[in-house]
């Protein structure tokens, strides 16, 4: 059981759009910045956005990320079959004095 | 650019141990918080460990504190994580990642293969 919850999976048509979301407590998302991460099949996990909606360098601007309360959420347009993949959300917990992650969301485009 | 390469991981009996590192290179190691993650097989990432730049601030992860110690040797670039009495539930790919703003992880390792089995 994950600190925080996300959807177990989502699905969309190529060139639709997507969210996930990601729900937490004060102690972790209520008091700390949220950052997401893309891992396809078989390779690492990547850094999609962080500090809640702030997208590194490389990132394109199909990607998004928002913060509200005790939730965040990622939304992705413009979907590509290569976004097909496994995304995750993560946080610090100041309970915890621990990171925290979603359990995954597994994005299927149809 | 950022490049981080674990090692150590393999096959080790229940009650064992292993030591991963972590070879850090492409930008001032020194200057940047570092974590443990790992990812059982088929399942979602959980974090392990973080110790902060200097080595004086380390957290564990309820599931290895008494078992996993983290370490780092900034002259050499290098982070460590012992593992001792580990279990099967300690089965996984173990990462490691540099801490970017925000507790975000900007660079990850390409992942050890720690197998827990008699």
């Amino acid at each position: 059981q994950s600190v925080l919850t996300q959807p177990s999976s989502v699905s969309a048509a190529p060139g639709q759009k997507v969210t996930i979301s990601c729900s937490g407590s004060n102690s972790n998302i209520g008091n700390n910045d949220v950052s997401w991460y893309q891992q396809l099949p078989g390779t690492a996990p990547k850094l999609l956005i962080y500090e809640n909606n702030k997208r590194p360098s490389g990132i394109p601007d199909r990607f998004s990320g928002s913060k509200s309360g005790t939730s965040g959420t990622l939304g992705i347009t413009g979907l590509q079959t290569g976004d097909e993949a496994d995304y995750y959300c993560g946080t610090w917990d100041n309970s915890l004095s621990g990171g925290v992650f979603g359990g995954g969301t597994k994005l299927t485009v149809l | 650019q950022v490049q981080l390469v674990e090692s150590g991981g393999g096959l080790v009996k229940p009650g064992g141990s292993l030591r991963l590192s972590c070879a850090a290179s492409g930008f001032i190691f020194s200057d940047y918080y570092m974590r443990w993650i790992r990812q059982a097989p088929g399942k979602g990432l959980e974090w392990v460990s973080y110790i902060s730049s200097s080595g004086n601030t380390i957290y564990y992860a309820n599931s290895v504190k008494g078992r996993f110690t983290v370490s780092r040797d900034n002259a050499k670039n290098l982070l460590y994580l012992q593992m001792n009495t580990l279990r099967a539930e300690d089965t996984a790919v173990y990462y490691c990642a540099r801490e970017y703003s925000g507790s975000s992880l900007d660079h990850w390792g390409q992942g050890t293969l720690v197998t827990v089995s008699s």
